[in-house]
């Protein structure tokens, strides 16, 4: 089962803006629709940071925020910061009954 | 607040059959708009979702896994387990376990609010 793609890698410094992409088909991201987002530091356990694209979950930081179009989801980070750096995985329903994640994107902090 | 325990044996050998169990506290796993899910991780890999049990006991699993898994809820002892047979190293990996949190009960709108820490599991001789 073909995972969503994310880039491998993105870096920007602190105070900057960056974007992860997560691309998918029609039979999940682009059709269902509905991808979530997760934050996930060394060691530790996945956190969700954004819920039905654009949502944040109460505490999560509104320097967060998610978006989609066609068969592709965005999340991006604004004014970036230190514990930002991180990695950072993309979900989304796919149409034969099941979750599939995206490939993952190591997030750097210059 | 809700939380999520793994437990289970640290280490398994090839072709014998991989049990977890998930501890679920403070939250019922029989109500709710919520699925009871497990996930994986191999070491330094990305994430796979491994399957999920509804709060009515109905069951959903990962088309590549489903042959040799299953996954069942004892609402007794609040807890949910995972059983796959026939393991091999390729299945060696964290496991977690995590609620989904389905709004509307729409199951594609499902996202994995929390989770256990985690447990390794190693398959090895």
């Amino acid at each position: 089962q073909s995972a969503l793609t994310q880039p491998a890698s993105v870096s920007g410094s602190p105070g900057q803006s960056i974007t992860i992409s997560c691309t998918g088909t029609s039979s999940d991201v682009g059709g269902y629709g509905y991808v979530s987002w997760y934050q996930q530091h060394p060691g530790k356990a996945p956190k969700l940071m954004i819920y039905d694209v654009t949502n944040r979950p109460s505490g999560v930081s509104n320097r967060f925020s998610g978006s989609k179009s066609g068969n592709t989801a965005s999340l991006t980070i604004s004014g970036l910061q230190t514990e930002d750096e991180a990695d950072y995985y993309c979900t989304a329903y796919r149409s034969s009954s099941f979750y599939v994640f995206g490939t993952g994107t190591k997030v750097t902090v210059l | 607040q809700v939380q999520l325990q793994e437990s289970g044996p640290g280490l398994v050998k090839p072709s014998q059959t991989l049990s977890l169990t998930c501890t679920v506290s403070s939250g019922s796993i029989s109500s709710g708009s919520f699925y009871w899910s497990w996930i994986r991780q191999p070491a330094g890999k990305g994430l796979e979702w491994i399957g999920h049990i509804s709060t009515s006991g109905s069951t959903t699993y990962n088309p590549s896994l489903k042959s040799r898994l299953t996954i069942s809820a004892d609402t007794s002892k609040n807890q949910f387990s995972l059983r796959l047979s026939s393991v091999t190293a390729a299945d060696t990996a964290v496991y977690y376990c995590a609620r989904v949190v389905v709004p509307a009960a729409i199951i594609n709108r499902g996202a994995f609010d929390i989770w256990g820490q985690g447990t390794m599991v190693p398959v090895s001789s």
